[in-house]
């Protein structure tokens, strides 16, 4: 099973938004109500942000929403601030064999 | 709250076997409602699922890796752990251990990750 789509990289200046998309197939992203979002900053672990396509744990901003329509799902950040200035990777259930398959990943430039 | 640290050799042979192993604190292994995942990413690459345990032994494992990957808990330790076998270059990555929350299958928490380099 191939990875997820995302593109290499997106930007945005403080205060506006972006969107960051995940592209996959009816066998993962579009078969499942279980994609997940990451955000890692340099050298470290990454956090989870979002869950079961549009939830998020506590603690995380509401700056930060999950949606998803057909194979594609996507993160929306809004109000960007400094320190959403990291790498951010999509995962997705795609069956009892393979539970758990990640996007290739974003880099996120706060201009 | 619950901590997961991740220790091993730092450096494997060619064709040797990984190993790794991540200590569970601040909570039980053998909740029902969690799995134990590996994940691993390369230098300046992205994340790749390795494999998933259940405290009960159910395993589930990425394919293209199922072949040379094993993973066991020891409940009494509050340990998992990895094996990954005939290791070359390609297997150089930063080894996370993640708890894995079944349905709706999300990594919440994860370990700090420790870098295992295959050389020679």
């Amino acid at each position: 099973q191939s990875a997820l789509t995302q593109p290499r990289s997106v930007s945005g200046s403080p205060g506006q938004s972006v969107t960051i998309s995940c592209t996959g197939t009816s066998s993962d992203v579009g078969g499942y109500p279980y994609v997940s979002w990451y955000q890692q900053h340099p050298r470290k672990a990454p956090k989870l942000m979002i869950y079961e396509d549009t939830k998020r744990p506590s603690g995380v901003p509401d700056r930060f929403s999950g949606s998803k329509s057909g194979n594609t799902a996507s993160l929306t950040i809004s109000g960007l601030q400094d320190e959403d200035e990291a790498d951010y990777y999509c995962c997705s259930y795609a069956g009892s064999y393979t539970i758990a398959l990640f996007g290739g990943g974003t880099k996120l430039t706060v201009l | 709250q619950l901590q997961l640290q991740e220790s091993g050799p730092g450096l494997v042979k060619p064709s040797e076997t990984l190993s790794l192993t991540c200590t569970v604190s601040g909570g039980s292994i053998s909740s029902s409602r969690y799995y134990w995942g590996w994940i691993r990413q390369p230098p300046g690459k992205g994340l790749e699922w390795i494999g998933t345990i259940y405290y009960s032994g159910s395993t589930y494992y990425n394919p293209s890796l199922k072949s040379r990957v094993s993973t066991s808990v020891d409940t009494s330790k509050n340990q998992f752990s990895l094996r990954l076998s005939s290791v070359t270059a390609a297997d150089t990555a930063v080894y996370f251990c993640a708890r894995h929350v079944g349905s709706p299958w999300a990594f919440d928490i994860w370990g700090q990750g420790t870098l295992v380099t295959v050389s020679s």
